[in-house]
C-alpha cells in the first residue's frame, strides 16, 4: 500500500514569485509519480509524471518536479507564478505492479495574489 | 479528442433516496475509474474497470454502491440508499495505456452530490 502526504494545505504567493509545493510518499514497492491540477468546478488535469529516467521532469504551464528516491519526495516547482495558476494541486502515486490504482494526497491550494 | 463526459453536473437528494451517475470515457480508453472526492480531501478510488470487467472494487461500499460498464464503454455508478456521508464529488477517469499505472488519468468534470 502507498500513502501520500502533501505537507502544505495552503500556499499563498505573490504573482511572479517562485513556488514549491511539497509531496512526500511512502511505499514498499517501486512507484510512478504524478502531479495533477484542479481548477474550480473542473476535473483533474495532468501536470506532469515521473515514470523512469531523469529525476527532473518538466510539465505543462512551466511546472517541473524532481523525484528524490532517498527522501521519497516529489516536489513541484515553478520559478514565476501567474494569477492563472491559482488552483488545487494533487500529488499521486501508483504502484508499478498494480496497474491504474493511484493514491492521491489531500491537495495543496495555491493562491497567487497580485 | 473529446474528453471524459459525465452527467449530471449537480445532484441534490434526500438521505435514503437513490441516485445514478453516468460516464462516457475517451474513445479507445480501455480502463475506466470512479473516484470519490470528499471536500478537502484527495480523490479516492472506488472501482476500476478494464474493458467491461472489474479490476479492483476493494474500496467500493458494496452494500449501497454498485457500478457497471456495459459493452466496455459507458459506465454507471449507483448509490442506493444514499447516506449523508456520501456527499462528495464523484469523478470518472479513463486511461489508454494497458499498463494503466504508467499512463495519465483523464478526468471528467465530476458530479457534485449533496445528500440532505
Amino acid at each position: 500500500a502507498q500513502s501520500v502526504t502533501q505537507l502544505d494545505s495552503q500556499v499563498p504567493v505573490f504573482e511572479e514569485a517562485p513556488v514549491e509545493l511539497r509531496c512526500n510518499y511512502s511505499s514498499s514497492v517501486s512507484v510512478y509519480l504524478f502531479w495533477y491540477v484542479q481548477y474550480p468546478n473542473q476535473g483533474l488535469q495532468l501536470l506532469l509524471k515521473y515514470l523512469s529516467g531523469s529525476t527532473l521532469v518538466k510539465g505543462i504551464n512551466g511546472f517541473e518536479a524532481e523525484f528524490n528516491k532517498s527522501q521519497t519526495s516529489f516536489h513541484l516547482r515553478k520559478p514565476s507564478v501567474h494569477i492563472s495558476d491559482t488552483a488545487e494541486y494533487f500529488c499521486a502515486v501508483s504502484d508499478q505492479q498494480i496497474p491504474g490504482k493511484s493514491t492521491f494526497g489531500d491537495g495543496t491550494t495555491l493562491t497567487v495574489k497580485p | 479528442e473529446a474528453g471524459v463526459a459525465q452527467s449530471p453536473r449537480y445532484k441534490i437528494i434526500e438521505k435514503r433516496q437513490s441516485v445514478a451517475f453516468w460516464c462516457n470515457p475517451i474513445s479507445g480508453h480501455a480502463t475506466l475509474y470512479w473516484y470519490q472526492q470528499i471536500l478537502g480531501q484527495g480523490p479516492k478510488l472506488l472501482i476500476q474497470f478494464q474493458n467491461n470487467g472489474v479490476v479492483d472494487d476493494s474500496q467500493l461500499p458494496k452494500d449501497r454502491f454498485s457500478a457497471e460498464r456495459l459493452k466496455g464503454v459507458d459506465s454507471t455508478l449507483k448509490i442506493q440508499p444514499a447516506k449523508l456521508e456520501d456527499s462528495a464529488v464523484y469523478l470518472c477517469a479513463s486511461s489508454l495505456d494497458r499498463r494503466a499505472g504508467r499512463g495519465a488519468l483523464h478526468f471528467g468534470n465530476g458530479t457534485r452530490l449533496t445528500v440532505t
